[in-house]
């Protein structure tokens, strides 16, 4: 099994539209979680970090669920503008390296 | 800032060259990583330093990869000889504090590397 693991997508979505993405990790003692989004040819750049209580940050929600080892990103009236990949990311205790998955790609469309 | 700095942006050589690639990380941080990603097998991190150390160099796929960091401003990773395989993106990230702390890595614009 693997260690982070997304839906590779794509998702196409109209402009407007509300559309979720789910990630599953399997290493029960992660405790660091992240959204990086990464556009067509360019680097992968930190969203947002997940916290356990959930967070916003305008019209992108993230939650965590550590019973079920999965997270959510959650984004509201989407834009053209958010058409990217989203890796979901996971960091275990102490100095272990950063876990990418291997994406979600999203396209909106007008 | 500047942000990560990699050079080239692109490469494309012929199988057995020799490749070096090379990053400039942000000033003042003291993690630098080296990832590797292709559309079959993601973002995999190859190696990664603290304070110009190499920690952890279990990601390099074999002994033809080699990365160093003479000093905090610079660092290399050199592909010898270089195979069809190894075409990929190669991205270098740095940030302020160790991977579990939770630090933002900033990536560079990454190193589109193919192997004919």
């Amino acid at each position: 099994r693997k260690e982070v693991e997304q839906d590779p997508g794509p998702f196409n979505v109209p402009e407007g539209a509300t559309v979720a993405f789910n990630c599953t990790y399997s290493n029960s003692a992660s405790q660091s979680f992240f959204w990086y989004r990464q556009d067509c040819r360019k680097e992968p750049k930190l969203l947002m970090s997940v916290y356990s209580s959930g967070n916003e940050d305008g019209r992108f929600t993230a939650q965590l669920n550590r019973a079920s080892q999965y997270i959510s990103l959650l984004i509201r009236d989407s834009k053209l503008s958010d058409s990217a990949t989203y890796l979901c990311v996971v960091s275990n205790s102490g100095n272990t390296p950063l876990v990418f998955g291997k994406g979600t790609r999203l396209s909106v469309i007008a | 800032d500047a942000g990560v700095i990699q050079s080239p942006r692109h490469e494309v050589t012929e199988m057995g060259q020799e490749v070096t690639l090379r990053c400039k990380p942000i000033s003042g941080h003291d993690y630098l990583f080296w990832y590797r990603q292709t559309m079959m097998r993601g973002l995999e991190l190859l190696i990664y330093f603290n304070n110009n150390v190499p920690i952890d160099d279990s990601g390099m796929p074999e002994d033809r990869f080699s990365a160093k960091m003479p000093n905090a401003s610079f660092s290399t990773l050199k592909i010898q000889p270089s195979e069809p395989r190894d075409s990929a993106v190669y991205f270098c990230a740095s940030s302020l504090g160790g991977q579990g702390s939770g630090d933002t890595q900033y990536f560079g614009p990454g190193t589109r590397l193919t192997v004919l």
